[in-house]
């Protein structure tokens, strides 16, 4: 069973207009870590956001905005008022302690920002 | 914040030769690194977690004798791509722990694209 499933696989807007990238994952450890991940073209991992499994909050920093929600295992990635440069490929991730942690990654959304 | 260093960043080389990918943490002590392995338009999959001073843990279906990977002190993790194949051709990937606890994030390096003729 895919652990994490990032059901879009390819998405484009345009240009100021907010979008929603879709993570569902799955789990029995009550004690995980879920991650958001960007990759631009050029190929290296630019780190996110780490939240825990005891942090329910919702977050936001500047155009990004994250809502967790553990009934629906989801772990929902908002960029409001979009710009070419978020052009990328977003991995969300899981880990898990009686995983050691490991992080399982998605299948990545490409996201395409058109001028 | 904690920086981890990848190199090199792109290799290409001759079907056979072997290829030694080095991962290092710069500003911290990393107990353990991993290594991911990233097909074109596809997701990162773990190869192995490495713990220094102790033998590499493969993940299923990565042949340990294709990849070496060696963590010989806290702040060095090496792969090694042996006898390459054009099937080798991939994103390489490390990450570094800052410690053993769990609650400590992993870094990731830049990567390294291998392509092999």
């Amino acid at each position: 069973a895919q652990k994490v499933t990032q059901a879009q696989t390819e998405i484009s807007v345009v240009e100021k207009e907010d979008v929603t990238l879709d993570c569902v994952y799955e789990t029995r450890d009550t004690t995980y870590y879920l991650f958001w991940y960007k990759q631009p073209p050029s190929g290296e991992l630019v780190f996110l956001i780490r939240r825990n499994s005891f942090d329910e909050q919702n977050e936001i920093s500047g155009r990004y905005s994250w809502n967790f929600q553990k009934s629906t295992s989801s772990f929902n990635f908002t960029i409001t008022a979009s710009q070419v440069v978020d052009s990328a490929v977003y991995f969300c991730a899981l880990s898990e302690r009686n995983r050691d942690d490991k992080i399982i990654f998605g299948k990545g959304t490409r996201l395409h920002i058109l001028p | 914040g904690a920086v981890v260093s990848q190199h090199p960043s792109r290799v290409i080389c001759k079907s056979g030769t072997s290829v030694k990918i080095e991962c290092r943490s710069l500003d911290f002590q990393a107990t353990t690194m991993f290594w991911y392995r990233q097909f074109p338009k596809q997701s990162l999959m773990l190869m192995a977690t490495s713990n220094e001073g102790s033998k590499a843990t493969y993940e299923q279906g990565v042949e340990k004798d294709k990849f070496l990977i060696n963590h010989a002190s806290l702040t060095l993790s090496t792969l090694t791509v042996t006898s390459a194949h054009p099937e080798d051709s991939s994103f390489y990937i490390c990450s570094a722990r800052t410690g053993a606890l769990s609650n400590q994030p992993q870094h990731f390096g830049d990567g390294t694209r291998l392509s092999i003729l």
